[in-house]
């Protein structure tokens, strides 16, 4: 099975650029997707496929895909940002998902 | 609205079996396919099992393969998770999770808000 590998950790200051990434094998044949999780809560989906973002989420939140990494981009990160992020995409085999370890993100 | 509801968590001893359900509404269930994924206390999120629209198809991860069997009864709205011989590395928060795959791009919108399993001797 394939692997999805995210940092474990990044801070970001406040109203400045933060870029979470996510690298597999997997991601060069299949769009990913991202969710945030805050503590005790059940993740959220806040960017999937090519840069695609679902309704209510703010637009500092974008997704961009090169080679095997993809990326979640938030452009002027919030306080309420600071959360916990997972990629998550399809398996090499086709029919089970995996999900990345996880970033948690701070914001200074 | 789209509403997923988790219910069957308990604390159990090592070796027992556990029938975890998720119940759905707001949309129509039978045309979607169902994911179960899973939490421990403190760590990342584990996919588990899914199940095509009309049950025909269901797929493990390798780590659960043989003690987990994923189930739906499309009349009542309702996927299942069964888990035999529970360990205590099985202790977690478990979701149930409806997948979108619109044009093949696929992603977890709706999630269940969990419920808490605990292995425990």
């Amino acid at each position: 099975s394939s692997e999805l590998t995210q940092d474990p950790a990044v801070s970001v200051a406040l109203g400045q650029t933060v870029k979470i990434t996510c690298q597999g094998d997997s991601l060069r044949t299949y769009y990913a997707s991202w969710y945030q999780q805050k503590p005790g809560r059940a993740p959220i989906l806040v960017s999937y496929g090519n840069n695609n973002r679902p309704s209510g989420i703010p637009a500092r939140f974008s997704g961009s895909r090169s080679g095997n990494t993809t990326s979640l981009i938030i452009t002027g990160a919030q306080a309420e940002d600071e959360a916990d992020y997972y990629c998550n995409c399809r398996d090499s085999n086709d029919y089970h998902m995996v999900f990345g370890g996880g970033t948690r993100l701070t914001v200074l | 609205q789209v509403h997923l509801m988790e219910s069957g968590g308990d604390v159990v001893q090592p070796g027992k079996s556990l029938r975890l359900s998720c119940a759905a509404s707001g949309f129509n269930f039978n045309s979607f396919i169902m994911h179960w994924v899973r939490q421990p206390p403190g760590k990342g999120l584990e996919w588990l099992a899914v199940i095509s629209h009309d049950g025909s198809n269901r797929f493990y991860a390798d780590s659960v393969e043989g003690r987990f069997t994923i189930s739906r009864d499309n009349s009542k709205k309702m996927v299942h998770l069964e888990i035999t011989g529970l360990k205590v590395e099985d202790t977690a928060v478990y979701y149930c999770a409806r997948l979108d795959r619109p044009r093949n791009v696929e992603y977890f919108q709706y999630w269940g808000q969990g419920t808490l399993v605990t292995v425990s001797p």
